[in-house]
């Protein structure tokens, strides 16, 4: 079985720029969910969607945010960049049920994103 | 806020040595504690999990302990390898329906043989 893939691997972008980062969760896995990963701060949680809806989602600015398709495979959006937006986002799937509280993630290799 | 603090942030040991890496929680409703392991370059795998209504489960050399009254949970990895060498990660959920993870910072492991 496929693991969580994530493109792009890395990436370089300027201030002011957006981005946008996919992922492709674990077949028949209907959670997906975001991290940022940062030297300084471990790993917070952004967001996560569950059968195309956000349920709960981190202390992140609004422009951070995200989406889910119908099959599941989601994407996270960053708009007017900053210096300190640069981290790894790591994305996350699992077979997490509605109304259940905590279930094994997935994670995969993330997207290392660089802002100059 | 919620919060998970890990202790020691850096731990090293001899090949063959046990490692403990300790973890306490704030949010009382937290029910699912997973430790993650992260090796360079790759994202955090599961390494072993607990829910609220166990006190300890094992799996080969790795074992977690929980006490729900003290808020705080721990890792033991015995015999220890240097494959087992990374960054040991625990976290907490929030509580509320949902994956959402709240993490510790982090302990990286180095097993000299």
């Amino acid at each position: 079985k496929a693991g969580v893939t994530q493109t792009p691997r890395y990436l370089i972008k300027t201030r002011g720029q957006q981005v946008t980062l996919s992922c492709s969760p674990i077949s028949g896995h209907r959670s997906v969910s975001w991290y940022q990963q940062t030297p300084g701060q471990g790993l917070q949680f952004l967001f996560e969607y569950f059968s195309e809806t956000q349920r709960n989602k981190g202390n992140f600015p609004g422009r951070f945010s995200g989406r889910q398709f119908s099959n599941s495979r989601s994407e996270m959006n960053v708009s007017t960049l900053e210096l300190g937006d640069s981290a790894l986002y790591l994305c996350a799937s699992s077979l997490a049920r509605r109304g259940q509280v905590g279930e094994k993630l997935f994670f995969g290799s993330g997207t290392q994103l660089s802002v100059l | 806020g919620e919060n998970v603090e890990q202790h020691p942030s850096t731990l090293s040991v001899q090949e063959g040595d046990s490692a403990v890496i300790k973890c306490t929680y704030s949010d009382s409703a937290s029910n699912y504690f997973p430790w993650y392991k992260q090796e360079l370059g790759k994202g955090p795998q599961l390494i072993i999990d607990i829910r609220s209504n166990v006190g300890e489960k094992k799996d080969q050399r790795i074992a977690v302990t929980l006490n729900k009254t003290a808020k705080h949970f721990s890792l033991h990895i015995t015999e220890t390898q240097p494959e087992d060498s990374a960054v040991y990660f625990c976290a907490a959920t929030f509580g509320q329906a949902g994956t959402a993870l709240i993490f510790g910072k982090g302990t990286t492991l180095s097993v000299s043989s």
